[in-house]
């Protein structure tokens, strides 16, 4: 597609829930980023992949959030037993290539919302 | 610990007038600084990218101001326009075969008409 896609756009979820979070990225970036956005802070970095493979998974807040990269394109971002904490916006990012100055192509998130 | 630290949290400007956000970073290493601009709704979108190897860098009214010994960096957005206004985050990185990218926090700028 033209830019990176991402679904839900919007997504309300009970407190212990478990909820998915999918990304598209654009056709032929070989690389996929996973940010978290809360209010007032900035992107927090959670996962990397390179084609299918996750070589930095440090972000990840615990062990209730998971990631999956399938075909060397769609992700996703998966959180067990949401908490109210888990509360943001999860942006996914592409790249042509695994260098910062390739540049990020960001979608334009899905807000989560855990009540 | 906060590696890129960003300021101020908003800005408010007249139309017509200089905005200017400013970012501090520790990591010495760090050597790609790009700044990003969103819109309500959507994801950050890269604006401009500098080089420590430069001390400025100016596309259309939008310049990046380097300094290496400070170890800071700043946006300057000329003529600011009411179209301006979004939210603004600079971030660093390594340079190479490096892939994450550390933001600041962000500014969000009022351009009023």
């Amino acid at each position: 597609g033209a830019g990176v896609s991402q679904s839900p756009s919007n997504k309300v979820t009970e407190k212990g829930k478990d909820v998915e979070l999918r990304c598209d990225p654009i056709s032929g970036h070989t690389a996929l980023y996973w940010y978290r956005q809360s209010l007032g802070q900035g992107l927090e970095f959670l996962i990397y992949f390179q084609g299918n493979s996750a070589p930095d998974k440090s972000g990840l807040p615990s062990d209730r959030f998971s990631a999956e990269r399938t075909g060397g394109s769609v992700s996703t971002l998966t959180i067990q037993r949401t908490q109210q904490e888990d509360s943001a916006v999860y942006l996914c990012a592409s790249s042509l290539g695994s260098g910062v100055s390739y540049g990020y192509t960001f979608g334009s998130g899905t807000r989560l919302t855990v009540v | 610990q906060q590696q890129v630290k960003q300021s101020p949290q908003s800005l408010i400007v007249q139309k017509g007038g200089i905005s200017i956000i400013n970012c501090a970073y520790e990591n010495t290493a760090f050597d790609y600084f790009p700044w990003y601009q969103q819109f309500p709704g959507k994801g950050p979108a890269l604006l401009i990218a500098i080089r420590p190897d430069v001390s400025e860098k100016k596309e259309g009214r939008f310049t990046i101001s380097f300094n290496k010994s400070a170890k800071q960096f700043s946006l300057h957005i000329m003529d600011s326009q009411p179209g301006d206004s979004a939210t603004y985050f600079c971030a660093a990185g390594r340079g190479g075969s490096n892939y994450k990218l550390t933001f600041g926090k962000g500014t969000l700028l009022t351009v009023n008409p």
